[in-house]
């Protein structure tokens, strides 16, 4: 079955610091990937997606992610976070293939806490 | 923008209770989810639907089950609430493209607690 799994459950920073979140996922075929944030009381939102292309995407807010193939991965990276950051982030995949409904795997979630 | 509402932000139920919860989206949308949104555990598909009348089991569909009678409107449903059932509820809604897959919209969820 497919999976996807998020390392860091929990991730306290200082402002300024860099951030980088981990994203692994278990599917061998051809993959669209999601960045969503979740800030305090608020819906879940899309922050970046990946479907092809160049594996290095930009989103909102100075984020980005980069799709490594070979390693299965989907890192969410922001040089410098601010305290208005501090969201919990799910990475989710869809597995492309014939009947493909546009379901969403989602991660685990991480809880990222920035200290001002 | 996209906008999907659900019909309840909190909702208190005893154990045994049939509990309906609501989701409207107001962008014609044919994809519609149901997911419960758990700590530690992200958020888990519950069911889905592709079109009116139509519906598919996710991965955790025990317990519940799924009403979409139009478009715009996808019901959740549970039969006898119970405990551990307790939690909070997502709707979605996305577009469904020919080889195309479209991100996402998320309602405000509802917090279920059943006592």
């Amino acid at each position: 079955a497919q999976s996807v799994s998020q390392h860091n459950h929990h991730v306290i920073l200082s402002e300024a610091a860099s951030l980088e979140l981990g994203c692994n996922y278990s599917y061998g075929g051809t993959v669209n990937l999601f960045w969503y944030v979740q800030y305090p009381g608020q819906h879940l939102q899309l922050l970046l997606k990946y479907f092809s292309g160049d594996p290095l995407v930009k989103g909102i807010k100075g984020f980005e992610a980069e799709f490594i193939k070979s390693k299965f991965s989907f890192n969410l990276r922001k040089p410098s976070v601010q305290w208005s950051d501090t969201a919990e982030y799910f990475c989710a995949v869809n597995a492309r293939g014939s009947g493909n409904t546009g379901k969403l795997i989602f991660g685990q979630g991480t809880t990222l806490q920035v200290k001002p | 923008d996209v906008k999907v509402t659900q019909s309840s932000r909190y909702l208190v139920k005893r154990t045994g209770e049939k509990v309906f919860l609501e989701c409207v989206q107001d962008m014609d949308h044919e994809n519609m989810f149901w997911y419960r949104q758990d700590p530690g555990l992200g958020l888990r598909l519950i069911y889905f639907s592709y079109d009116v009348k139509m519906k598919e089991k996710g991965d955790i569909p025990e317990g519940y089950s799924v009403s979409r009678e139009k478009k715009e409107r996808f019901s959740l449903i549970l039969e006898s609430a119970s405990t551990n059932q307790t939690s909070m509820y997502l709707c979605a809604s996305s577009l469904l493209g020919q080889g195309l897959i479209y991100e996402q919209y998320f309602g405000p969820g509802t917090r279920l607690t059943v006592t």
